[in-house]
Parts: C-alpha cells; sequence; structure tokens
C-alpha cells in the first residue's frame, strides 16, 4: 500500500549544528512533498515543501533536496535553535489526491 | 497563508453519544478536505477525503459508518463520529487544500481533542 517512511524517530543535536531527517515514499509519481513542523497540541505547520520538477530548495536556514530516482527527500536545517524543538513530519502527495505522513522525527536542540 | 477552523476545539462526552465536528475554510473555497486522526506520540493517520457534492473517500479500516463524513459547501465539511466509544479518543484534525495562487498548498485545522468517557 501507500507508505511514507520517515528516520530518525527522534534527534537530539547541540544549538548551533545541523539537523537531517530523511523521508522515503512508496508512489513514483508522486510530485508534491511538504514538511511540517507539530509543536505539543498544536496543528502541524508548513515550513517547506518541494515539488518534483526541483531537486532543492533553500528557506533561510532550512532546506529540502529530492531525490525522485531513489524516491526519497530530506530536510535540513542548519544552525539549530532552542526553538527549533518540535516533531516534523514529511509527507507526499500521492496520485489518489490524499496526502500521506511519515511518522515523525522528534527533534530537540540542546541549548 | 489561507486560514482553517475547526470547532469545537474540545469535546468530552459519554460513551454512546455521537459527536460532530466542523472544519471551515474561512477566506478561500475547499473542493476537498482531508480529516486525519493522531494519537498521543504518533504520526497523523488519514481518515477520509471529503468531496464538495459526492461521498467521502475513506481509507482502509476506517468505517464510513462510523465516521459520517458531509461536505455541504465549499467550505464546510463535518465529521460526526457516531456512537463514540473511549477508543475513538483522540486528536482530530481536519485539512483544506488551497488552489489558489500558481500552486496549491495544504492547510490545517487546529483540530478538535476528542475524549470519550
Amino acid at each position: 500500500g501507500e507508505n511514507v517512511e520517515q528516520h530518525p524517530s527522534t534527534l537530539s543535536v547541540q544549538e548551533g549544528d545541523s539537523a537531517v531527517i530523511k523521508c522515503t515514499y512508496s508512489d513514483s509519481a508522486s510530485n508534491y512533498f511538504p514538511w511540517y513542523k507539530q509543536e505539543l497540541g498544536k496543528r502541524p505547520q508548513l515550513i517547506i515543501d518541494i515539488r518534483s520538477n526541483v531537486g532543492e530548495k533553500k528557506d533561510q536556514r532550512i532546506a529540502v533536496t529530492l531525490n525522485k530516482t531513489a524516491k526519497h527527500f530530506s530536510l535540513h536545517i542548519t544552525e539549530t535553535q532552542p526553538e527549533d524543538s518540535a516533531v516534523y513530519f514529511c509527507a507526499a502527495l500521492f496520485t489518489g489526491n490524499q496526502f500521506y505522513f511519515g511518522t515523525g522525527t522528534s527533534l530537540t536542540v540542546i541549548p | 497563508g489561507a486560514v482553517v477552523s475547526q470547532h469545537p476545539s474540545w469535546v468530552i462526552c459519554k460513551s454512546g453519544t455521537s459527536v460532530k465536528i466542523e472544519c471551515r475554510s474561512l477566506d478561500f473555497q475547499a473542493t476537498t478536505m482531508f480529516w486525519y486522526r493522531q494519537f498521543p506520540k504518533q504520526s497523523l493517520m488519514l481518515m477520509a477525503t471529503s468531496n464538495e457534492g459526492s461521498k467521502a473517500t475513506y481509507e482502509q479500516g476506517v468505517e464510513k459508518d462510523k465516521f459520517l463524513i458531509n461536505h455541504a459547501s465549499l467550505t464546510l465539511s463535518t465529521l460526526t463520529v457516531t456512537s463514540a466509544h473511549p477508543e475513538d479518543s483522540s486528536f482530530y484534525i481536519c485539512s483544506a487544500r488551497d488552489f489558489r495562487g500558481a500552486q496549491e498548498t495544504q492547510y490545517f485545522g487546529p483540530g478538535t481533542r476528542l475524549l470519550v468517557l
């Protein structure tokens, strides 16, 4: 069935270091890959997204890379800050027009 | 960005009662909305796709008679949890796709916490 895998499930980094979260997807026709940040008890917030016609997108300290051949995409956060601590979810838009989410990564930035 | 609201934000009910949750797109029309369920420390699980003017599409394993979805207008979808039981206690989140602008984006509602006693 449709599937989005996400790794790691937990990640701790020192403030100022980089964090990388990786996702793989099963539907080769998927063409839209957003990343969401969710703080405890709140709704997911879109932080960056990428479409299949580009391989990389950057927005200040956040970047996303996409490898369509390998069917994986990654979130990169540089110069991490304590306020980056949250749960991050990747997602993929499948051909049935549904979004499927990864299992989430709990990021902790240690001051 | 676009705004999606949900009501109510909190529901506590007795086992056996039905609960209706509303999802509204406040500043755009949404022909398609999605309903997710999230258990503590877990990911968002897609329950169903709500289509304006037609029947919802349910994911495998989601009982359509248990979770009734109605998408009566371009700005409103409702999820009714019928005869709720304690195992239905969860965080329910809707989302709507905004097709305005060059490319579509998905926005989430604030979620509804359901506690069934």
